[in-house]
């Protein structure tokens, strides 16, 4: 089963370190999402992609987070000089389209935890 | 303005039993599409069912039905004969133009024996 996969699964890092986190789609999946999820609330929309175009930016997105999707495949979401705020789960999705359902398929997370 | 609403943030239910987890939506667009996710404990988000704004019945999917009142922005998630399995968070989604997903806050789901 070759379903959304992102890696690391867990960062520890330190306050005002960068981080880089990686999100593998379905292969056939043509679009790429980012969310972040806090405590007890919704995925937020981060960031989206169409093959490797990225079309929308959340206000959520300060200029410490930039993310790639070099070749219309993976994706990259860094985060620099981190913020205790920042701590969170990063969710990847992927979707197909032209689809008349639009459904999301979420990866794993990545638990990012800034000390 | 919160686009999604989910009022209930727990819920309790006996096994075998059907529960309605209510989600409430705002939008102004005419084309949109409604989810649900299922979220264990594990944290992967697990689609279960979409209700299309055009589609005039009511989504279903196994045990998974979706109540959807256009007139009252409304897209209650039904889960029939709950299993303990069934214990997770569900998340009402929606999606406004072409990709764009805004999810609620959330309703934990407890599933007694």
């Amino acid at each position: 089963d070759t379903g959304v996969s992102q890696d690391p699964r867990h960062k520890i890092t330190k306050r005002g370190q960068n981080v880089t986190f990686r999100c593998d789609p379905i292969s056939e999946h043509n679009r790429l999402y980012w969310y972040r999820q806090t405590l007890g609330q919704g995925p937020e929309f981060l960031t989206y992609f169409q093959n490797e175009a990225q079309l929308e930016k959340s206000r959520l997105l300060s200029d410490r987070f930039s993310a790639e999707r070099p070749k219309g495949s993976f994706s990259t979401l860094e985060i620099q000089r981190t913020e205790q705020g920042d701590s969170a789960m990063y969710l990847c999705a992927s979707s197909l389209a032209p689809s008349g359902r639009y459904e999301q398929f979420f990866g794993p997370g990545t638990r990012l935890t800034v000390l | 303005a919160q686009k999604i609403t989910q009022t209930q943030p727990g819920m309790f239910v006996q096994e075998k039993e059907a529960v309605t987890l209510d989600c409430t939506y705002d939008t102004s667009d005419q084309s949109y599409g409604l989810f649900w996710y299922k979220q264990p404990s594990s944290g992967e988000m697990i689609f279960l069912i979409y209700q299309g704004s055009y589609d005039e019945q009511n989504a279903t999917e196994g045990r998974y039905s979706l109540n959807f009142q256009k007139a009252r922005k409304s897209a209650n998630l039904v889960i029939s004969a709950s299993q303990l399995g069934d214990s997770a968070m569900y998340f009402c989604a929606m999606r406004e133009g072409g990709f764009k997903t805004i999810f609620g806050a959330g309703t934990r789901l407890f599933v007694k024996a």
